[in-house]
C-alpha cells in the first residue's frame, strides 16, 4: 500500500529559528494537508493544498504542494514558544469528490521549541 | 458550533469487556471517520462512513464495529477489549467538497 515517509522524526530548536519538515509518498496525492496535535488534543488543521506547485501560507506557516505531487513541505518561521507539538502531514489521492475521502497520515515531527 | 465532540476522555477497560466510544457533529457533514493513534504512530484508519445507514472498513477494523443511523453521530463499539486495543481513538468529519478533516479532542482508553 501507500507509503507516506515524513521527516525529521523530531526537532529541538531555539526559540526565533525557522523549522522545516516535509514528506514524501510512494504514490501522486491530489491534496495535501498539514496538522497540529497539541498533547491531549486532536489534530488541528495549518494548511489545505490542492494544486501541484501551490505554496501556500497562514501566519509564521508556509506549506508547498511538491510539482511531482509526491511530496509537500512545512516551513514554521520565527519559531515561538506555542509551536511545541506534532506536526502531521496527510495525502488524499482522490479527487476531492472523492466518495471516501481517506487520508495516509505521516508519523508525525515533534517539535520542541526551547527559549 | 461545537464542531466534532467526542465521549468520554477516558476509559480504563478489562479485558473482554465491551464499550462504546460516542461521537458527535454539528457540521452537517456526510463524512465520518474514525482513527486510532498509537505512541510515535500516525492515525490509522479504522472505519468510515458516507452518510446515515452507509460504513465501510478501513484500514485496521477488527475488533471494532460502527453504525451510521444519523448524520450526526458515528459511535464506535468495541465487543470484546483486548490489550492491543489500548490506544488514543479519534473521530474526525468532512464535509462533502474538500479533503480537510476535523476532529474531535480524543477518547485515550487502557486495556488491562
Amino acid at each position: 500500500g501507500q507509503q507516506l515517509n515524513q521527516s525529521p522524526q523530531s526537532m529541538f530548536i531555539q526559540e526565533g529559528e525557522d523549522v522545516s519538515m516535509n514528506c514524501t509518498s510512494s504514490s501522486i496525492f491530489n491534496t495535501w494537508l498539514w496538522y497540529k496535535q497539541d498533547p491531549g488534543e486532536g489534530p488541528v488543521l495549518l494548511i489545505a493544498l490542492y494544486k501541484a506547485g501551490e505554496l501556500t501560507s497562514n501566519g509564521r506557516l508556509t506549506a508547498q504542494f511538491g510539482i511531482t505531487r509526491k511530496d509537500s513541505f512545512l516551513n514554521i518561521s520565527a519559531s515561538i514558544p506555542s509551536d511545541v507539538g506534532i506536526y502531521f502531514c496527510a495525502g488524499h489521492n482522490g479527487t476531492t469528490t472523492d466518495s471516501w475521502g481517506k487520508l495516509q497520515f505521516g508519523a508525525g515531527t515533534q517539535v520542541v521549541v526551547t527559549p | 458550533n461545537a464542531g466534532v465532540t467526542q465521549t468520554p476522555k477516558f476509559r480504563i477497560l478489562k479485558i473482554g469487556q465491551s464499550m462504546t466510544l460516542q461521537c458527535t457533529q454539528d457540521m452537517n457533514h456526510n463524512y465520518m471517520y474514525w482513527y486510532r493513534q498509537d505512541p510515535g504512530m500516525g492515525l490509522k484508519l479504522i472505519y468510515y462512513s458516507v452518510g446515515a445507514g452507509i460504513t465501510d472498513k478501513g484500514e485496521v477494523p477488527n475488533g471494532y464495529n460502527v453504525s451510521r443511523s444519523t448524520t450526526e453521530d458515528f459511535p464506535l463499539r468495541l465487543e470484546l477489549a483486548a490489550p492491543s486495543q489500548t490506544s488514543v481513538y479519534f473521530c474526525a468529519s468532512r464535509p462533502p467538497v474538500g479533503g480537510e478533516q476535523y476532529f474531535g479532542p480524543g477518547t485515550r482508553l487502557t486495556v488491562t
